[in-house]
């Protein structure tokens, strides 16, 4: 069974930092590209960022670039996302999403960031 | 950047009706078109990619179609677990995007 479970989601001061990860099971992590995409509070969707296989390519939303960096540990199956300068704007639910593997993507149950002061 | 726009924004509809939601996109994004269904505290769940090829584990009264510049969903008969927000997502250029949402409400 494909598994994707966030966790270091937490309430962050605006100009600060933080690094959420999405630790994987179920499938070859490794074979697979993998996605960040956020939910506002009362908001739509925003595809953030994705990460190629091998880790060598990525791409972020306008909105984001140069200040969040997507990243993948292979030998952990593990997907991150490194938020520098944070603002009120990131607040969100953060998902952790596979490419599709079975017929359909596989989401994780996210986890929270808010910025406030 | 490729602007989706749902239509209609809300739709009460009682259970048992049929329900079609549009999607039209600002530029052709080919056959790179979903549909996702999203319920509160649980993550967006895909329906269709293709924009008509139903996921894995997607009823058969849920249906897909168009391409390019305008996709259909459609729900042959509502049931009570399908209201819900339903959003149409492009990833045929780069920054993929999503619709506004059209959310499905109890008449």
């Amino acid at each position: 069974e494909v598994q994707l479970v966030e966790s270091g989601g937490d309430l962050v001061q605006p100009g600060g930092s933080l690094r959420i990860s999405c630790a994987t099971s179920g499938f070859i992590f490794s074979n697979y590209r993998m996605h960040w995409v956020r939910q506002a509070p009362g908001e739509g969707l925003v595809w953030v960022s994705y990460i190629e296989r091998g880790g060598s390519g990525a791409v972020y939303v306008d909105s984001v670039k140069g200040r969040f960096t997507i990243s993948r540990d292979n030998a952990k199956n593990t997907l991150f996302l490194q938020m520098n300068r944070l603002s009120v704007e990131d607040t969100g639910i953060y998902y952790c999403v596979s490419d599709p593997i079975g017929g359909t993507n596989h989401w994780g149950q996210g986890t929270p960031v808010t910025v406030s002061s | 950047e490729i602007v989706l726009t749902q239509s209609p924004v809300t739709l009460s509809v009682s259970p048992g009706e049929r329900v079609t939601l549009s999607c039209r996109a600002s530029q052709s994004a080919g056959n790179d078109l979903a549909w996702y269904q999203k319920k509160p505290g649980q993550p967006p769940r895909l329906l269709f990619y293709g924009p008509s090829t139903r996921a894995t584990g997607i009823p058969a009264r849920f249906s897909g179609s168009g391409s390019a510049t305008e996709i259909t969903l459609t729900i042959s008969s509502l049931q009570s677990e399908d209201f819900a927000i339903y959003y149409c997502q492009q990833y045929n250029n780069w920054p993929w995007t999503f619709g506004q949402g059209t959310k499905v409400e109890v008449k």
